[in-house]
């Protein structure tokens, strides 16, 4: 298994552009959320989604986009990028019942001039 | 807002001596997790404590957990230098959605 991928590893964007973060796992999980991580901050919750066609806004929602359209991918879209949104974006997916650990991807780091 | 908050936010020791780090909660929570980042890296699962178990053990590790009191402790025993990390814990509810706290930034002393 390749567990969590995520690509690209590393974004350089001007502002107003657009550009999307891909997020695939093989482990047939339910669960696939994105959080971002800014220094002194900790991860926070941007999107997730609890399966196929199903997705709910986290702690920090504003300026990104997702869906779901199948269970392997849960793509984060940036409509229009900020410099605000420069941060580290972890992908991670998780399992129910028996199987709650939370996979992490290994991250995109993405700059906003 | 985030709902765990790790303290110390940083701590410094020998190797050899033992790390202990402490996760307080707010909201009733199904499981915690401690996960462990290495500089620059992603975060990887170290524990999960359900809200019904007190104590677990992983090798050199060991958690508590009280939710009488919406606290957790992490104890890291005779840590190593490959230990420095910073340390996470995350709750969570009933949306299996973990919650992360800003973490402890160890630093293991060679």
């Amino acid at each position: 298994n390749a567990g969590v991928t995520q690509t690209p590893k590393f974004q350089v964007l001007k502002t107003g552009q657009s550009m999307t973060l891909q997020c695939a796992q093989d482990m047939n999980h339910e669960y696939m959320s994105w959080y971002r991580q800014d220094p002194g901050m900790g991860l926070r919750l941007i999107h997730y989604s609890v399966g196929a066609g199903i997705t709910d806004q986290g702690e920090v929602p504003n300026g990104y986009n997702v869906s779901r359209s199948t269970t392997e991918d849960f793509p984060l879209r940036l409509l229009s990028a900020a410099p605000s949104q420069t941060s580290v974006y972890f992908c991670a997916s998780t399992g129910t019942g028996g199987r709650q650990t939370q996979y992490f991807g290994p991250g995109t780091r993405l700059l906003v001039l | 807002s985030q709902q765990g908050e790790e303290d110390p936010q940083a701590l410094s020791i020998q190797e050899g001596e033992n790390a202990t780090m402490n996760c307080s909660y707010k909201t009733s929570i199904n499981n915690l997790q401690w996960y462990r980042q290495n500089s620059g890296r992603g975060l990887v699962h170290l524990i999960l404590i359900r809200s019904n178990e007190r104590e677990k053990h992983s090798g050199r590790l060991r958690v508590t957990l009280d939710t009488s009191k919406k606290s957790s402790s992490l104890l890291i025993t005779a840590s190593r230098a490959a230990d420095t990390a910073s340390y996470f814990c995350a709750t969570s509810g009933g949306s299996y959605i973990p919650t992360f706290g800003r973490g402890t930034s160890l630093i293991v002393h060679p």
